[in-house]
């Protein structure tokens, strides 16, 4: 059975700062890693996927993947208040059906 | 809008009733996922399909719980003689094969 592990926050940064939300798994075949913001009340909406080790940038939003350590993070640059939210992470098994964290929620705060 | 439609938004029921949800996936997409999430907690895979046939089903996927996709389009997951614990969101998501999963805006059952 896959892990994934996520810490619960809050996790809270000033309008403007570098928000690093982390998470660990447990499978170390896995390939693929999804990213997911919810807002309070609303559905999942998936904000970055990465498969390779390293780094992956859209916009505001950088994926960190590193296999050998089994952990895959994600930074928010120039935080606003509407990120405020709480971000899960989720990983596929061999059905595509995903394992998710339980999410971190993230605070900005103006 | 992801383009992925579930009905109803909400749902209010007595301990005991059957309720039924729908799910619309995107047209081009074969593959639809159901997960429930409770608060505070990550979705948990409840089962899927591809195309019509359903291909896993979750143990939490109890035998009052049971779910169709006739002919590869929409789907309708049903719940039986629901209890209190069913209270939850149900999520539906769907794909083109493997890959990111999109999800609808979900369905909010409450058991009184």
């Amino acid at each position: 059975q896959k892990e994934v592990e996520q810490n619960s926050g809050p996790l809270s940064v000033p309008e403007g700062a570098i928000a690093s939300l982390n998470c660990t798994y447990s499978d170390r075949g896995s390939q693929s890693f999804f990213w997911y913001r919810q807002y309070s009340g609303k559905s999942p909406e998936l904000i970055m996927f990465i498969y390779s080790n390293g780094d992956k940038e859209d916009g505001r939003f950088t994926a960190q993947l590193n296999k050998a350590s089994q952990y895959v993070s994600l930074l928010i640059r120039d935080s606003q208040p509407s990120d405020s939210a709480t971000y899960l992470c989720a990983v596929p098994n061999a059905g595509n059906m995903l394992t998710f964290g339980g999410g971190t929620r993230l605070m900005v705060k103006p | 809008d992801t383009g992925v439609s579930q009905d109803p938004r909400h749902k209010i029921t007595k301990r005991g009733q059957n309720v039924t949800f729908r799910c619309d996936p995107i047209s081009e997409h074969n593959r639809l996922y159901w997960y429930r999430q409770t608060l505070g907690q990550g979705p948990e895979f409840l089962t899927y399909f591809q195309n019509e046939a359903q291909l896993e089903k979750s143990r939490l996927l109890s035998d009052r719980f049971s779910a169709e996709r006739p002919k590869g389009s929409f789907s309708t997951l049903e719940i039986q003689r629901t209890e209190q614990g069913d209270s939850a969101m149900y999520l539906c998501a769907s794909t083109p094969g493997v890959g990111e999963q999109y999800f609808g805006p979900g369905t909010r059952l409450t058991v009184t």
